[in-house]
């Protein structure tokens, strides 16, 4: 199984910064099939990022992925304040089929 | 718009069992895998469980297996989670997800419903 560990557990961040949010796998993802989620308190996740890079349906164009293999980076850049929030990656495999999520990693506002 | 609802969830003692729902709208449902994920409030996520378009390919995290079987009805757009032996271990916010495929392992979750909550206490 994969194993996907998120750095730094915390960032603290203020308005009009840039964030960079890492995950790193502990094999290579295959595809790259990596995706990225955004979970606000109270709510359920959102799909941010999908194949490592490419943004899903709606998603501003402030949030970009990248990677590949084991190293994968979600760069959002000037932030605003409804982007504090929990950021997870996440990865599937189909043999045997199954998906794994990193721990997450908080965005909060310094 | 693609909606989820989930349903079903509970305070359990431990030992026993739990069916939970998920009803599906907005979407063609037998074209896609559909997948339960569960959070212990505060905490991460963690994928349960999750079977193909038309239940050909089920799979199960380690933590369930055996005590858990999903299933899907996709002529009342449902998918749900039979619980059994339920422990401690197992309290969590569960929710349903739409892969964005019909096929199981291979990719990711593109819409969510708000979860059910999962309370197995003595």
């Amino acid at each position: 199984e994969i194993v996907l560990t998120q750095s730094p557990v915390t960032l603290s961040l203020s308005p009009g910064d840039t964030a960079t949010l890492s995950c790193r796998a502990s094999q290579s993802v295959s595809h790259n099939f990596l995706a990225w989620y955004q979970q606000k308190p109270g709510q359920a996740p959102r799909l941010l990022i999908h194949h490592a890079s490419r943004r899903a349906t709606d998603i501003p164009d402030r949030f970009s992925g990248s990677g590949s293999g084991t190293d994968f980076t979600l760069t959002i850049s000037r932030v605003e304040a409804e982007d504090f929030a929990v950021y997870y990656c996440q990865q599937s495999g189909d043999s045997p089929p199954g998906y794994t999520f990193g721990q997450g990693t908080k965005l909060e506002i310094k | 718009e693609v909606q989820l609802v989930e349903s079903g969830g509970a305070l359990v003692q431990p030992g026993t069992s739990l069916r939970l729902s998920c009803a599906a709208s907005g979407f063609t449902f037998d074209d896609y895998a559909m997948h339960w994920v569960r959070q212990v409030p505060g905490k991460g996520l963690e994928w349960v469980s999750g079977l193909s378009w038309n239940s050909g390919t089920i799979g199960y995290a380690d933590s369930v297996k055996g005590r858990f079987t999903i299933s899907r009805d996709n002529a009342k757009k449902s998918v749900f989670l039979q619980m059994n032996s339920l422990r401690a271990e197992d309290t969590a916010l569960y929710y349903c997800t739409k892969d964005v495929s019909g096929f199981v392992g291979n990719y990711y979750f593109d819409s969510w419903g708000q979860g059910t909550l999962v309370t197995v206490s003595s």
